[in-house]
């Protein structure tokens, strides 16, 4: 699986947008973007995914760019509960892709 | 609706007890998993079952642990002769059938936390 690449870290006011940046410049064809969270002492949540066109759903927009190199979690309007640590993976279709492996992700701290 | 439940949600043994922890996945979810998460550490993969199909036991640490899932609903790891690096935090997840070989999204329960003395 591609290797990906985030900020450890990061600050967003509550109600403005978060933008939580991702680099897997050595991601194959058949690697979708995942992103999931992880909530303190919670179990991870899944977010969405994306292959290359831009993704949206009730929590989240996934921006890739077109040369697949990188992509954006855009949360649009961050509340105090999306206080979390963020995980951007790369994972094939097929095969063992069940198999989740997370980073250190990025720690997202949304304040009042 | 449920999610994905997992009992106990804390246990503390001693080391060299067996210990049992048991996952009830969201009904209808054919794929059930397990990982761990050791403190400050990533998530390890530990066993995958999907449906009726051989389980894929690859990342099972060691022949002291195993699992087994029954009626092809609740799953339940356990940890013979547990030792004090089997501290850490038990996570089991669902999803449902595999569309086209894409990995659907894993719905993960809360978790057991276990503190081995």
């Amino acid at each position: 699986d591609a290797k990906t690449t985030q900020p450890p870290s990061m600050d967003c006011a509550e109600g403005r947008a978060a933008n939580l940046p991702c680099n897997h410049s050595t991601i194959s064809g058949n690697e979708y973007v995942y992103w999931y969270r992880q909530i303190h002492s919670q179990g991870p949540q899944y977010i969405i995914h994306g292959l290359k066109n831009n993704e949206t759903n009730e929590m989240a927009s996934l921006i890739i760019t077109e040369d697949r190199k990188s992509s954006t979690l855009i949360l649009p309007h961050a509340t105090l509960r999306d206080t979390a640590v963020y995980y951007c993976i790369a994972n094939p279709s097929g095969g063992s892709n069940y198999k989740l492996t997370f980073g250190k992700g990025t720690l997202l701290t949304v304040n009042p | 609706g449920a999610g994905v439940s997992q009992s106990p949600s804390n246990k503390v043994t001693e080391k060299g007890k067996d210990v049992e922890l048991r996952c009830d996945p969201i009904s209808g979810h054919t794929a059930l998993y397990w990982y761990r998460q050791s403190l400050g550490q990533g998530l390890e993969f530990l066993i995958y079952f999907q449906g009726n199909s051989a389980p894929d036991k690859s990342g099972l640490p060691s022949d002291r642990f195993s699992a087994e899932r029954t009626g092809g609903s609740v799953s339940t790891l356990t940890i013979q002769r547990t030792q004090q690096e089997d501290s850490a935090v038990y996570l089991c997840a669902s999803s449902p059938a595999r569309r086209g070989g894409l990995n659907n999204e894993q719905f993960f329960g809360p978790g057991t936390r276990l503190t081995v003395l």
